[in-house]
């Protein structure tokens, strides 16, 4: 299993709304990441989260709220969003420890709306 | 500040052209330049490069790195139409920062 899996694929939600973000992979890999990537833009980081560990958090917002619960699952949790947070939310994953000499392998993201 | 540039943003060419598309890159603490390629959503990998003057090359996709001038190239030869795509170029820090490039657009006609 080379995959990362994300789900949902797609997501409406209001600004009030509470809803979470989940990212899975089976194949061992101890680092995963959230990257946020609007229209035409490149992916921007937001976590890394190494060992089951947060180590990069790259001033987002505590509107969005990572957790790791244990080596294979991701999830971001999302909470009182601004239209301006709507993109495509992207899950990767690295064997090792995170560093910049990973091959990061992305799962198909979830493309996210808030009305 | 760190930022990764490419060029050309957008590229039209025909089947069986080759292209080159272009990367360079300020970026603190460099350990790594990358290349990925996204069609849809999900980037996918091509080649991580950390010494200058080795190519790396996957069937007709190769790449180099100048870590003197700071810059890294992706060749595509005999391209396909299955090569239509964002190709996307990061550089890699000690900090274990990843930072991509605004991406370079490809559109392969038949």
């Amino acid at each position: 299993d080379t995959e990362v899996t994300q789900t949902p694929k797609h997501l409406v939600m209001g600004m009030t709304n509470k809803k979470s973000l989940k990212c899975e992979q089976h194949m061992g890999h101890r680092a995963m990441y959230w990257y946020k990537q609007k229209a035409k833009k490149p992916p921007e980081l937001m976590f890394v989260y190494s060992y089951e560990k947060l180590s990069i958090n790259e001033s987002v917002p505590s509107r969005f709220s990572p957790e790791c619960p244990n080596s294979s699952l991701l999830n971001l949790h999302l909470h009182a969003l601004q239209p301006e947070d709507s993109a495509l939310y992207l899950c990767a994953s690295s064997q090792g420890r995170a560093t910049a000499n990973e091959k990061l392998f992305f799962g198909s993201g979830t493309q996210l709306s808030v009305l | 500040e760190d930022k990764v540039v490419q060029s050309p943003l957008s590229l039209v060419v025909h089947e069986g052209d080759t292209v080159t598309l272009n990367c360079s890159y300020e970026v603190t603490n460099f350990r790594s330049l990358l290349w990925y390629k996204q069609e849809k959503k999900a980037p996918t990998f091509l080649f991580m490069l950390t010494s200058s003057g080795i190519e790396k090359k996957s069937g007709r996709l190769s790449s180099i790195l100048d870590k003197k001038e700071l810059f890294s190239i992706l060749n595509i030869t005999a391209t396909q139409t299955g090569d239509s795509a964002v190709y996307l170029c990061a550089g890699g820090t000690s900090y274990d920062k990843v930072i991509f490039g605004p991406g370079t657009s490809l559109s392969v006609i038949p």
